[in-house]
């Protein structure tokens, strides 16, 4: 158990839709990073925040949102779903923000748009 | 961006073998990790380990920072080994977050 907590674990939904995946850091850890891992691009950086404030954004979709809240959880919105958003997204986790650390996965929330 | 290759893309072993994997990546970096995904999804950490030589169990890494290389050991295999094996790097210039290698999928039989 790395204590990285992601909800749901797995979502089927219809394109169009619109659904958040929330994500509870380990006790302590002030960084969040959301990743995506599809069949055809693998595991792509989406976006990180470290204690509330976005601190570097990869490859996101406009169609898509992410924010840290005062308590640390992070919430991943994706909006005006398509077939291809069907993947696994992880939300890791670390003590620090903008050096390097070890990161903490979470077991994934599995994304399956209709 | 940074490069990060990992080989073989496809390895079998019977149970019993020994392996290694390995990571090259194209550029200077302060955090490397190796994780396992297994059946269900689930990344694992195996080891944080942006240079020297580390070891747990049946499993042992090591980084050559100034030769841009990693490998992963694995003895005495067991079919829960099976998998996908995740190299993944940190550019001190990209802060912390990780950019993945490709894996080496990773069927042992009994």
């Amino acid at each position: 158990d790395s204590g990285v907590t992601q909800t749901p674990k797995h979502l089927i939904t219809a394109t169009g839709q619109r659904v958040t995946l929330r994500c509870s850091p380990r006790s302590g850890d002030l960084s969040v990073y959301w990743y995506q891992q599809s069949l055809d691009q693998g595991l792509q950086f989406l976006i990180q925040y470290y204690n509330g404030e976005e601190r570097a954004k990869g490859n996101i979709l406009e169609r898509f949102s992410a924010q840290q809240f005062p308590d640390l959880h992070s919430e991943l919105n994706l909006s005006s779903l398509e077939l291809g958003d069907s993947a696994l997204y992880f939300c890791a986790s670390s003590p620090i923000g903008g050096q390097s650390g070890e990161l903490f996965f979470g077991e994934g929330s599995r994304l399956t748009v209709l | 961006g940074i490069q990060v290759e990992q080989s073989p893309p496809d390895l079998i072993l019977q149970e019993g073998a020994n392996s290694t994997l390995r990571c090259n990546f194209s550029d200077s970096v302060n955090n490397l990790q190796w994780f396992h995904q297994n059946p269900w999804g689930q990344l694992i950490n195996l080891f944080y380990i942006p240079s020297g030589t580390k070891q747990n169990g049946r499993l042992s890494a090591t980084t050559v920072a100034t030769e841009r290389y990693s490998l992963l050991y694995i003895s005495s295999s067991q079919t829960t080994d099976s998998g996908v094996y995740f190299c993944a790097v940190c550019l001190g210039t990209s802060g912390s977050r990780l950019t993945f290698g490709e894996g080496t999928q990773l069927t042992v039989n009994p």
